[in-house]
C-alpha cells in the first residue's frame, strides 16, 4: 500500500510569510505526528494529532500549528516565518498513538519530508 | 542539554568491520526505538526495545536495552555499505505533565566498500 506523502517537497519562502504543509498518512492510520530535524537541533516532536484532535504538543512557539482532517489527513500550519524556521519537516503516520502518552507512538512511518527554506 | 545522547556522532569503518552505537539517558524509558535514515528520506523504525536487559536481533544487527532502562546499545555485525545513514534512538521523555517523543542528534555511519 501507498505510503505517506507530503506536499510539497521543496519550499522557499521570505521571512515574515507563512506556510502550510500537507501530509497523506497510509490508509487506515489514523495517528499523525509533525517533526522537525535540524542539523543543529536533529529531530524535534511538534504535535500529534488522533482523529482529528491534538493528542500532544512538543516545545514550540503558538507560531507553528496544525490539524488533522476527517480523512486522517493532516496540515501544519507556520506563520510569520523566521530564517531559523528552514528546516526539514517531517510526518509520521501511525494506527495508534503512544500508550498512555508513556511510550512513543505505534510504529511510526514517516514520510520524505518537506524541505522549508526561509530566506 | 541533549535529553538523549547517542555516541560516536560520526562513524567512518570499512566494510566487514563490527561496531556499536550508544544511547544513554539520565530518563527511564518505558521504551525505546531506533531508526535508521538515509539521505532525502525520512527515518525508517529498526527496533522497539520494552524490557530492561532486553536483546532483539535484526540480522547483523543486535539492539541491547539496559537493565535500568536508561540506554540502549546497537551493534553491527559486519558492516556492509547498505548500513550506511544516520541512526537514530528516541523515546518518550516527561514534560509538563506530558510525555513528548524525543530522538537523539543520531550517529552518522559511512560503511566504505
Amino acid at each position: 500500500k501507498a505510503g505517506v506523502t507530503q506536499t510539497p517537497r521543496y519550499l522557499i519562502k521570505t521571512r515574515g510569510q507563512q506556510v502550510t504543509l500537507s501530509c497523506s498518512p497510509i490508509s487506515g492510520h489514523r495517528s499523525v505526528s509533525w517533526y522537525q530535524q535540524t542539523p543543529g537541533q536533529g529531530l524535534q516532536f511538534l504535535f500529534e494529532y488522533f482523529s482529528e484532535t491534538q493528542r500532544n504538543k512538543g516545545n514550540f512557539p503558538g507560531r507553528f500549528s496544525g490539524r488533522q482532517f476527517s480523512n486522517s489527513r493532516s496540515e501544519m500550519n507556520v506563520s510569520t516565518l523566521e530564517l531559523g524556521d528552514s528546516a526539514l519537516y517531517l510526518c509520521a503516520s501511525s494506527l495508534l498513538p503512544g500508550t498512555s502518552g508513556r511510550a512513543m507512538p505505534d510504529t511510526q512511518y514517516f514520510g520524505p519530508g518537506t524541505r522549508l527554506t526561509v530566506l | 542539554t541533549q535529553l538523549l545522547e547517542q555516541s560516536p556522532q560520526f562513524l567512518s569503518i570499512q566494510e566487514g568491520e563490527n561496531l556499536t552505537v550508544y544511547c544513554n539517558s539520565s530518563s527511564v524509558f518505558s521504551s525505546l526505538q531506533w531508526y535508521r535514515q538515509e539521505p532525502g528520506e525520512g527515518p525508517v523504525l529498526l527496533v522497539t526495545v520494552v524490557t530492561g536487559g532486553e536483546v532483539k536481533k535484526l540480522k547483523r544487527l543486535t539492539f541491547q536495552f539496559g537493565d535500568a532502562r536508561k540506554d540502549s546499545s546497537l551493534h553491527i555485525t559486519a558492516a556492509q555499505p547498505g548500513d550506511t545513514g544516520l541512526y537514530l534512538c528516541a523515546g518518550a521523555i516527561g514534560s509538563g505533565g506530558s510525555y513528548i517523543p524525543t530522538f537523539g542528534r543520531g550517529t552518522s555511519l559511512i560503511v566504505h566498500p
